[in-house]
C-alpha cells in the first residue's frame, strides 16, 4: 500500500501568512493527487486535483505543485475562512490513502 | 451533482446495516463511485471503490471481507452492505464521486451495545 505521509499535522499561523503543507508519497503516484479542505461539522472540499489542477470556484490563493513524490499545498495569503484542516489523498493505486491531515489553527 | 446518504444509525458488535447514496443531477451510470468515512475527531479514511459499470471493485483492508460495494445505475443509487460491524466502524460514512469532487452530506453509524 502506499503511504501519504503529511507534514505538519497542526500549525498554527497568521491572516496573511504564506502556509505550505506537504504530503510525501511512499512510492511514485503520477499527477494523482488531490487536496481536500474540511471544516469543523463540514463535508471535505476539493481544492486541487491532479496534483496542480486548481478546483473551479477555489481562490487563486490555492495552488498545488509536485516535485517527485512530494507534493505541496500553498496558500499565499492565508484568510479567516482558511482555518480548517487539509488532508491529502493519493488515488494512483488501490487501496486510495489519504494523508493523515493538517489542522491550520489561528496564531 | 446531489448526492444524499441514508441508513446509517445505531448497530450492535456483529451486527449489519446498509447504507445507500441517492445520487442525481449527473449521469450516474458514467461515474465511478467511493465510500470514505471519518471516525469521530479523526482523520478520513477511504472504504470501498466501484467502477461505472460495477465490475471493478476494491476494498481498504479494514472492511475487506465484511463490506460489500454495489451500485444501481438504473436507480442512480450506490450502496454499502455493512457485516460483522465492529466498534472501529463506527464513523460518518460519505459516498464520493470520482476524484472526490462531491460527497454527500454523510450518514452516521455508531457500534455500539
Amino acid at each position: 500500500d502506499i503511504q501519504m505521509t503529511q507534514s505538519p499535522s497542526v500549525m498554527s499561523a497568521s491572516v496573511g501568512d504564506r502556509v505550505t503543507i506537504t504530503c510525501r508519497a511512499s512510492r511514485g503516484i503520477n499527477n494523482y493527487l488531490v487536496w481536500f479542505q474540511q471544516k469543523p461539522g463540514k463535508v471535505p472540499k476539493r481544492l486541487i486535483y491532479e496534483s496542480s489542477n486548481l478546483q473551479s470556484g477555489v481562490p487563486s490563493r490555492f495552488s498545488g505543485s509536485r516535485s517527485g513524490t512530494e507534493f505541496t499545498l500553498t496558500i499565499s495569503s492565508l484568510q479567516p475562512e482558511d482555518f480548517a484542516t487539509y488532508y491529502c489523498l493519493q488515488h494512483n493505486s488501490y487501496p486510495f490513502t489519504f494523508g493523515g491531515g493538517t489542522k491550520v489553527e489561528i496564531k | 451533482v446531489q448526492l444524499v446518504e441514508s441508513g446509517g444509525g445505531l448497530v450492535q458488535p456483529g451486527g449489519s446495516l446498509r447504507l445507500s447514496c441517492a445520487a442525481s443531477r449527473f449521469t450516474f451510470s458514467s461515474f465511478e463511485m467511493n465510500w470514505v468515512r471519518q471516525a469521530p475527531g479523526k482523520g478520513l479514511e477511504w472504504v470501498a471503490y466501484i467502477s461505472s459499470r460495477g465490475d471493478t471493485i476494491y476494498y481498504a483492508d479494514s472492511v475487506k471481507g465484511r463490506f460489500t460495494i454495489s451500485r444501481d445505475n438504473a436507480k442512480n443509487s450506490l450502496f454499502l452492505q455493512m457485516n460483522s460491524l465492529r466498534a472501529e466502524d463506527t464513523a460518518v460514512y460519505y459516498c464520493a464521486r470520482e476524484g472526490g469532487d462531491s460527497w454527500g452530506q454523510g450518514t452516521l453509524v455508531i457500534v455500539s451495545s
